[in-house]
């Protein structure tokens, strides 16, 4: 069975540009989750979505952030325009159902931003 | 506060000891908690998850305990390999939410 895939793994900017990131999750993988790790951090989480429905963008910086999951499946993490305080590892995972409480959760590779 | 803590010193040990990892947390009310292992340029891979009604999981060489009194869960490898090494996240799962908090995590070291 394939994992989260996530596109690119690396990607380096220059400041103000605008950047985007995809992720596959696991087939039949209802909820989905975007997340951006720091050096020496934990996950912090951006958004989860259960199928096409944001349900938590609480910590999405709207300003600059967006994203989309149209058909429930793979999903688009973007930022416009870039900040050098955006250079992290943005982070994909994916878990099947948030209701069976306690769903594992499977991550992708993370996509390594540098900004410049 | 609210803050989820694992020591951001990495642990150094020797094969075939047994390594305890530390998670403490303030100001949650947990539904349950979870442990990952990330190796480095990859995400974290689950490991256990530990229910706020449950004292101790056991999963081959892995044991997590929880004690919702001190605000506290351990992570235990025994017999530890070379292989283990690697950054164990703790992940608390606050009640009604289903929002997942992770730690800093704490890098282990295990040497031949």
């Amino acid at each position: 069975e394939a994992g989260v895939v996530q596109s690119p793994r690396y990607k380096i900017i220059e400041k103000k540009q605008p950047v985007a990131f995809w992720c596959n999750p696991i087939s039949g993988h209802n909820t989905l989750y975007w997340y951006l790790q720091n050096l020496g951090q934990g996950p912090e989480l951006l958004i989860r979505y259960e199928n096409e429905e944001a349900v938590d963008d609480s910590q999405l910086p709207k300003d600059r952030f967006s994203a989309e999951r149209l058909k429930g499946v793979d999903s688009t993490l973007k930022i416009q325009p870039a900040e050098l305080g955006d250079s992290a590892v943005y982070l994909c995972a994916s878990s099947l159902d948030i209701d069976s409480r306690g769903a594992e959760q499977f991550f992708g590779p993370g996509t390594r931003l540098t900004v410049l | 506060s609210q803050k989820i803590e694992q020591n951001s010193e990495a642990l150094n040990i020797q094969e075939g000891k047994t390594a305890t990892l530390t998670c403490n947390y303030t100001n949650y009310s947990p539904a349950y908690l979870q442990w990952y292992r990330q190796d480095p340029g990859r995400g974290p891979v689950f490991l256990l998850l530990i229910r706020e009604n449950e004292k101790e999981k056991r999963k081959e060489r892995l044991k997590v305990t929880f004690d919702t009194t001190l605000k506290q869960s351990l992570f235990h490898i025994t017999a530890s390999q070379p292989a283990d090494s690697a950054t164990y996240l703790c992940a608390l799962a606050i009640r009604g939410t289903d929002k997942l908090i992770f730690g800093t995590g704490t890098r282990l070291q295990v040497f031949p």
